[in-house]
């Protein structure tokens, strides 16, 4: 079975400065995909990055970027020159080949100061 | 501008009542899926759909809860009789690429 783990519940970053939200997981899977997504307090959820196992480029959208460590089953999330508009909780989650089932961790609350 | 439509938003009932929650689906997307966000529990999958065929309800208790989709532009998630356990965040979302899935806006069940 699949397994996500984020270990931060709760993070801060003042407005203009640079975050990383940690996630790792567990699978048994060699095709998975890898995601991140975003629940502001209007409740949607946000696809903000996907990520293909077998690629190893990283994925970057705009002003998020991941860094994924395959051997070590990590998916972290950078954003870089924080937004309000980026106070949400985030969830790393992952999907194996041949799914589309989403198994989500527990999510990072992520505050922006001004 | 595309997006997974929820109704109703926000609904409160009482205990042993029928609860449908309706969801249309972004048009094109061959796979529609039912999550369950709780405080405890986090972010669950109930049901999910790939071209209206039911592929996998193991996370929908059976007893009181059914998924259906009549048509393409429809899927139902039904609660009966209602529980206040049931009480949560109900989710649809569809896709069309492995593993993505685009969500509405979610339908916030409290059953009292």
């Amino acid at each position: 079975a699949q397994t996500v783990t984020q270990s931060q519940p709760e993070m801060s970053v003042q407005e203009a400065e640079t975050v990383t939200l940690s996630c790792t997981y567990d699978t048994s899977e060699s095709n998975y995909y890898l995601f991140w997504y975003k629940q502001p307090p209007s409740r949607q959820m946000i696809l903000v990055i996907r990520q293909e196992a077998y690629k190893q480029q990283n994925a970057t959208e705009n002003r998020f970027s991941v860094n994924f460590q395959k051997a070590a089953k990590s998916f972290s999330l950078k954003i870089s020159d924080s937004q309000l508009g980026d106070t949400a909780m985030y969830f790393c989650a992952t999907a194996q080949g041949g799914s589309e089932k989403l198994v989500f961790g527990k999510g990072t609350k992520l505050t922006v100061n001004p | 501008d595309a997006r997974v439509t929820q109704t109703p938003r926000d609904k409160v009932t009482e205990m042993g009542q029928e609860v449908t929650m309706r969801c249309q689906p972004i048009l094109g997307h061959n796979t529609v899926f039912w999550y369950r966000q709780t405080m405890m529990q986090g972010l669950e999958l109930l049901a999910y759909f790939r071209n209206r065929a039911p592929l996998d309800d193991s996370g929908m208790p059976k007893d009181r809860f059914s998924a259906e989709m009549p048509d393409a532009t429809l899927a139902t998630l039904k609660i009966q009789p209602s529980e206040p356990r049931d009480s949560a965040v109900y989710f649809c979302a569809s896709g069309l690429r492995q593993g993505e899935a685009f969500f509405g806006q979610g339908t916030r069940l409290t059953v009292v």
